[in-house]
């Protein structure tokens, strides 16, 4: 069954460092999300994807956050300068329509 | 801002049980999606309802979408200790956005 595969798995970093977090979605797909769950707490919305460009936005993904799809497959996260409150799982997930994929997410942990 | 309101957040069973989880707002989705999720484990999507009234079964869940497309529940029966987990609703907005509740932890024991 395809997957969304997310790399790496854990990242440590320093406050204030960039940190850029992978994801491959499913071939096919053409939304591509990121969600984040702050450990016992909800999982959130992000950003969604579409068409190369980003199609909406949440008031968390602010100037310290962007997304890109550089080469045609991969769909990556990137933060500018890590703050302590990043700290969180970040879930990568693909859908052709209503009904995510998602990976199995990255755990960011800032120090 | 839509809010989506799930209940109990804690659910402890004995295998066999029957139980059913909810999910509430007041605002109405395009669609609402169910998912299971295991600790250290990304979300795993287990159905995807659109219309007002649907009922999906799969295997010993069932899940319903209201009328009104504002909540929707999912009922198991005769749980088994493998139905353990956190199970999220998530409900479907613009660019297919979700919008999740806080999850119902569900544990099954033998």
């Amino acid at each position: 069954e395809p997957e969304v595969t997310q790399t790496p798995s854990h990242q440590v970093t320093q406050m204030g460092q960039e940190v850029i977090l992978r994801c491959v979605p499913i071939s096919n797909h053409l939304y591509f999300y990121w969600y984040r769950q702050i450990l016992g707490q909800k999982v959130e919305f992000l950003v969604s994807f579409y068409n190369n460009e980003i199609s909406e936005k949440s008031e968390i993904f602010d100037d310290q956050f962007s997304v890109e799809r550089p080469d045609g497959s991969n769909f990556t996260l990137k933060i500018r300068s890590t703050k302590l409150e990043d700290s969180a799982m970040y879930f990568c997930a693909s859908s052709p329509i209503p009904g995510y994929t998602f990976g199995s997410g990255t755990r960011l942990t800032v120090v | 801002t839509q809010l989506l309101e799930q209940s109990p957040q804690f659910l402890s069973i004995q295998e066999g049980e029957n139980l059913t989880v909810y999910c509430n707002s007041s605002s109405v989705f395009s669609s609402l999606q169910w998912y299971r999720q295991e600790p250290g484990e990304g979300p795993v999507l287990l159905v995807t309802v659109v219309t007002g009234g649907e009922v999906k079964k799969l295997k010993r869940l069932t899940f319903q979408f209201g009328d009104a497309r504002k909540d929707s529940s999912l009922h198991i029966t005769a749980a088994q200790p493998g139905d353990t987990g956190l199970y999220l609703c998530g409900g479907g907005g613009s660019n297919y956005k979700l919008t999740f509740g806080k999850g119902t932890l569900l544990t099954v024991n033998p």
